[in-house]
Parts: structure tokens; C-alpha cells; sequence
């Protein structure tokens, strides 16, 4: 079945840094897809969405400067976390909405998370 | 704005009890969708079960079923028969009926089973 991927699962930056997160479709197309945020114990945040070929669309509160977000493809969004601090620790998660069935059978796929620790 | 309410941060239920978890959510839209996630320690977004907000039946997957009050903006999760493998982090959320996938959580329930 369609699957979005999430790579990679956990990384370790040094502060000052800049990280590099893919999400990308398996087997369907995703003219958008949507990046969330979570912390320990608590909700996922909607970051951003991202749209193929256009700029992301960043929820209220969102630094666009620092949480780059580029969809060149219908399959792979990124999103690069620039000049990461300690408090950019945290979860993020991508999702994709798989269309080929019509907008009432289109199932909503999560990508794994990536565990991001800046040191 | 949506927003979507979990008041019970932690429930706890013994096995094969039965244990409801509650959301309130809050929305003028009238074509939107209702879900419930359940998010293990591995943090993977599981669908539980899913509600259209144009269907007045109450959705059901085996042991999970919804109590949908529309009118009330109620959206309430009921496990029955709960198992270990039910204990996680539950997240009610919504989708405006016109988005492509953008969620609304709330601010999730951990549910303990215990044996």
C-alpha cells in the first residue's frame, strides 16, 4: 500500500548547524504535504505545508527563515532546520494525503518522524 | 479558527474494560471529518477510526467505536474490551472537509491499561 517515507529516523546536530529532513511518497503522487512539530508528551503542531512547485504555506509563529521548506517533486518534500539551537530539539513529522481514489477514499499517511537532539 | 479539545490528559482502564476518551471541537464549517489517532511509544501516527461529519451514524472499527454529537461539536472515542496493546497517546483531530490532509489535534490522552 501507498507508504510516505522519513528520512532520517533520529539525528544529532551540533548548534550552528543546519539538518536536513525528507519526506517523500512511495508509491503516489503529493502535490502537498504537511509538516508537523511535536514535543514530549504534547500535540503535533501544524509547521507548514508544502505545495510541489510553489512556496510552503508557514502557520502563524513558523519562522519561514529558519524551517526551510522545499517540494521540487511530486514525491519528496524537505525540510531543512537552519542554524539549529537546543530548542529545535524536537519531533517532526510529515504527512501526505494519497488521492488516486477520490477525494472520499483518500487515505492520510504519516511518515515515521525524525527525533532531531541539537547538542 | 478550529480548535479541538481533550480534557482528560491520562486515563487509565484495567484489561478488557471498557474506557471512553473525550474530545470537543470547535468549528463553523459545515463539511469537515473527524479522527482519532492512536500514537504509540514508537510515535507512528496509527488511524484509529475515522467520521464524516455528514454521516450521522456513529463510525465503528471492532472494539473502537465513536459517539458523534454533531450539534453538541462532541466527538467522544469509546475501547471496548481493552487490551495491553491499546495503551498510547490518543489524539482526536479534525479536517476541514476542503483541506488536503491539514489536521487539527488536540492535545492527546495517554491511556494506561492495566492487567
Amino acid at each position: 500500500g501507498a507508504v510516505v517515507s522519513q528520512h532520517p529516523s533520529r539525528v544529532i546536530c551540533k548548534s550552528g548547524t543546519s539538518v536536513k529532513i525528507e519526506c517523500r511518497s512511495l508509491d503516489f503522487q503529493a502535490t502537498t504535504m504537511f509538516w508537523y512539530r511535536q514535543f514530549p508528551k504534547q500535540s503535533l503542531m501544524l509547521m507548514a505545508t508544502s505545495n510541489e512547485g510553489s512556496k510552503a504555506t508557514y502557520e502563524q509563529g513558523v519562522e519561514k527563515d529558519k524551517f526551510l521548506i522545499n517540494h521540487a517533486s511530486l514525491t519528496l518534500s524537505t525540510l531543512t532546520v537552519t542554524s539549529a539551537h537546543p530548542e529545535d530539539s524536537s519531533f517532526y513529522i510529515c504527512s501526505a494525503r494519497d488521492f488516486r481514489h477520490g477525494r472520499y477514499n483518500s487515505p492520510l499517511h504519516f511518515g515515521n518522524g525524525t527525533r532531531l537532539t541539537v547538542t | 479558527a478550529q480548535t479541538v479539545t481533550q480534557s482528560q490528559p491520562e486515563m487509565s482502564v484495567q484489561e478488557a474494560e471498557t474506557v471512553t476518551l473525550s474530545c470537543t471541537y470547535d468549528t463553523s464549517e459545515s463539511d469537515y471529518y473527524l479522527f482519532w489517532y492512536k500514537q504509540p511509544p514508537s510515535r507512528q501516527m496509527i488511524l484509529v477510526i475515522r467520521q464524516e461529519a455528514y454521516k450521522q451514524q456513529n463510525a465503528t472499527e471492532n472494539r473502537f467505536s465513536v459517539n458523534f454529537q454533531k450539534a453538541a461539536k462532541s466527538f467522544s472515542l469509546k475501547i471496548s474490551d481493552s487490551q495491553l496493546g491499546d495503551a498510547a497517546m490518543y489524539f482526536c483531530a479534525y479536517e476541514r472537509g476542503t483541506s488536503y490532509g491539514k489536521l487539527t489535534f488536540g492535545q492527546g490522552t495517554i491511556l494506561t491499561v492495566h492487567p
